[in-house]
């Protein structure tokens, strides 16, 4: 099984909300990231988790906090977001360490909407 | 800083032909290459990874070459389907930040019946 889920699919918040975004992952993978991508551009890093511990931010606001609560899950907290925030966000996994465990494997992503 | 480049942006081709893909990177010290499709407003699916040590990988229709000293890749699509049509993007991981991909724009490919 190779699947990373994401849930919810679409989310559409105001400015003042509160809400989160949920990845999980059963392969046993020990790295697992968050990207952002906007409209018709390349996904751009955000966070790196390696062994539930975070490993790499790229200045990323502190309106997006992440959080890893173990090895299978990735949470991503969202607060006072602009509409520029507005983007597909992406989640991934891989197995630093193990044999072919370099590939990232994605989800489906999570489609936001900032009012 | 690492520069990652893919060429054409956009390629159309009838059903049948060869797709030829390119990706070009500024900084040769890469750990690996990696190969992915994204579908719209989908996730983005691995086809191929590279190690900094090989030549090539082969999958299927699918063949990635490096050429990690005049940081270039090519992607072979052999025999274009429909299915195929989709945005391709390269993505390269540096040797001092394992697991950080930097991504190029991407090559959308449509593939005409």
């Amino acid at each position: 099984d190779t699947e990373v889920t994401q849930t919810p699919k679409h989310l559409v918040m105001g400015m003042t909300n509160k809400k989160s975004l949920k990845c999980e992952q059963h392969m046993g993978h020990r790295a697992m990231y968050w990207y952002k991508q906007k409209a018709k551009k390349p996904p751009e890093l955000m966070f790196v988790y390696s062994y539930e511990k975070l490993s790499i931010n790229e200045s990323v606001p502190s309106r997006f906090s992440p959080e890893c609560p173990n090895s299978s899950l990735l949470n991503l907290h969202l607060h006072a977001l602009q509409p520029e925030d507005s983007a597909l966000y992406l989640c991934a996994s891989n197995a630093p360490g193990q044999a072919n465990g370099d590939t990232q494997y994605f989800g489906p992503g999570t489609r936001l909407t900032v009012l | 800083k690492q520069e990652v480049t893919q060429i054409p942006a956009a390629l159309s081709v009838p059903e049948g032909e060869n797709l030829v893909l390119n990706c070009s990177f500024t900084d040769s010290a890469i750990y690996n290459l990696q190969w992915f499709r994204q579908d719209p407003g989908k996730g983005l699916t691995s086809l191929l990874l590279i190690q900094s040590s090989q030549r090539e990988q082969t999958s299927g229709r699918l063949n990635a070459s490096l050429d990690k000293s005049s940081g270039r890749s090519t992607l072979y699509i052999a025999a274009s389907q429909p299915g195929d049509s989709a945005t391709y993007l390269c993505a390269v991981s540096p040797t001092d930040s394992w697991g950080k991909l930097q991504f190029g724009a991407g090559t959308q490919v449509v593939v005409t019946p």
